[in-house]
């Protein structure tokens, strides 16, 4: 069945780093979206980015994420994490489930944490 | 102006005993959700409706009821309450469960169970 993997549950690096946060999935629908949501503590969780675009990159505050479904991966970056970036990240599927109904099938979660 | 309403904020409650989740959306969306997030857990997939239709629950127990009485309503009742049902319960909508639909989540309301 359709899945995510975000294989990290921690990623802990030191501020001015670049962030790489890993998503991968698996889905027989080709035109699958895919998205980026973030989880600040004691905040609501709220979309930080989506895409279905193969090989286009998405970008928002400062974050950026490109489809491949070739690699059925979509990867959050940054080129310099801040302070403030620490938080919950998950990727998250969305495909055709029933008729025209979604579903939205969740990764686990990586927890970022940016040290100073 | 709050766009997804969640009452209670903080709520304590005793083994066995039983309580509602508010949760109204004034956004205009036709899908609601119910998440949960334990603590130090990932966010948790509950219930999925659409028009005042349940088309997902993710839930094993039926300790978790969610009730829908108005289009922009979508309330959780639990019963029989245990200490593991500590969490924060996100509500959250989407506009439609199409493929490409944001969702967007409430502030939760924070549930301890003694």
């Amino acid at each position: 069945g359709d899945s995510v993997t975000q294989k990290e549950g921690l990623v802990t690096l030191t501020e001015g780093l670049p962030v790489m946060l890993n998503c991968t999935y698996q889905t027989i629908y080709s035109n699958a979206f895919l998205f980026w949501y973030v989880h600040y503590l004691n905040e609501s969780p709220r979309l930080l980015l989506k895409s279905s675009t193969d090989n286009k990159r998405t970008e928002h505050q400062g974050f950026h994420a490109t489809l491949h479904k070739s690699s059925s991966s979509f990867h959050l970056q940054k080129s310099s994490a801040q302070l403030s970036d620490s938080a919950l990240y998950y990727c998250a599927l969305s495909d055709l489930w029933v008729g025209d109904n979604s579903k939205l099938i969740w990764g686990l979660g990586t927890s970022l944490v940016v040290n100073p | 102006d709050p766009k997804i309403i969640q009452k209670p904020k903080y709520l304590v409650a005793v083994t066995g005993s039983e309580k509602i989740l508010i949760c109204e959306q004034y956004l205009g969306h036709n899908a609601m959700y119910w998440y949960r997030q334990s603590a130090k857990k990932p966010l948790e997939f509950m219930f999925s409706y659409s028009y005042q239709k349940l088309m997902d629950n993710q839930t094993a127990s039926s300790r978790f009821q969610p009730q829908s009485s108005k289009k922009n309503h979508l309330d959780l009742q639990i019963t029989a309450l245990k200490p593991d049902d500590s969490a924060t319960y996100f509500c959250a909508s989407s506009q439609e469960r199409g493929i490409q639909d944001t969702q967007y989540f409430g502030p939760g309301t924070r549930l301890l169970v003694l």
